[in-house]
């Protein structure tokens, strides 16, 4: 059984650019959700992918936006990085909408983006 | 507006004593409580769980503790180990199909021998 596996691990932006993250989910996981991490906070919830659709976001502007493929991987954009994008960018799977009750969520070791 | 706060960003227990991780919440629609535990370059890992319907959950060394009235939870360690370092977070959830969890600032729980 295979984890979460996100890419890259390290990223260097200039401010103003578009990234993409990558995620590949837990083998028999169907959601995606993405949380941003900033340096001395706890994770925030970016939004959460099912079956391919958007199934919830949180407080973050339009210009993070995402994608679910029909293999359950997942991409997070952003887009005009701004200096406040810096910050640990996790990716985690479950097994149906909303949080997996028993176990949570299975989480991958996160991306961290640097906008300079 | 931090929902879920944990007000402690540190704690040293020397090895074989009690680690007690505090962590308060304001919304009272929370009806699923959480614990992980990260170490460094890894993402969080599952820890612990209770339902608002319980009081008390435990797992081997690891016991969770809900106070309803007083909104707080706490994570207890017995016995404490040197593996047991890591930044341990509280989050909490609501509602059937709930997509996303709200997380504490996490403390850092260092392991004495």
């Amino acid at each position: 059984e295979t984890g979460v596996t996100q890419s890259p691990t390290h990223l260097i932006k200039t401010r103003g650019q578009q990234v993409t993250l990558r995620c590949s989910s837990q083998s028999g996981h169907n959601t995606v959700s993405w949380y941003q991490q900033a340096l001395g906070q706890g994770p925030q919830f970016i939004f959460q992918y099912y079956r391919e659709e958007e199934n919830g976001r949180g407080n973050f502007p339009p210009r993070f936006s995402g994608l679910q493929f029909p293999n359950y991987s997942s991409e997070l954009n952003v887009n005009a990085l701004e200096l406040d994008d810096s910050a640990l960018y996790l990716c985690a799977s479950s097994l149906g909408q909303g949080v997996a009750a028993n176990y949570g969520y299975t989480f991958g070791s996160g991306t961290r983006l640097t906008v300079v | 507006d931090q929902q879920v706060k944990q007000n402690s960003p540190s704690l040293s227990v020397q090895e074989g004593r009690i680690s007690i991780l505090n962590c308060d919440y304001t919304n009272s629609m929370f009806d699923y409580f959480l614990w992980y535990k990260k170490y460094p370059a890894e993402g969080p890992t599952f820890l612990i769980s209770i339902s608002s319907i319980k009081d008390k959950n435990e797992d081997g060394r690891f016991t969770v503790f809900l106070n309803k009235s007083a909104k707080h939870l706490s994570l207890h360690i017995v016995p404490s180990q040197p593996g047991d370092s890591a930044v341990y977070f509280c989050a909490a959830s609501w509602g059937q199909g709930a997509q996303k969890l709200v997380f504490g600032q996490g403390t850092r729980l260092t392991i004495n021998p």
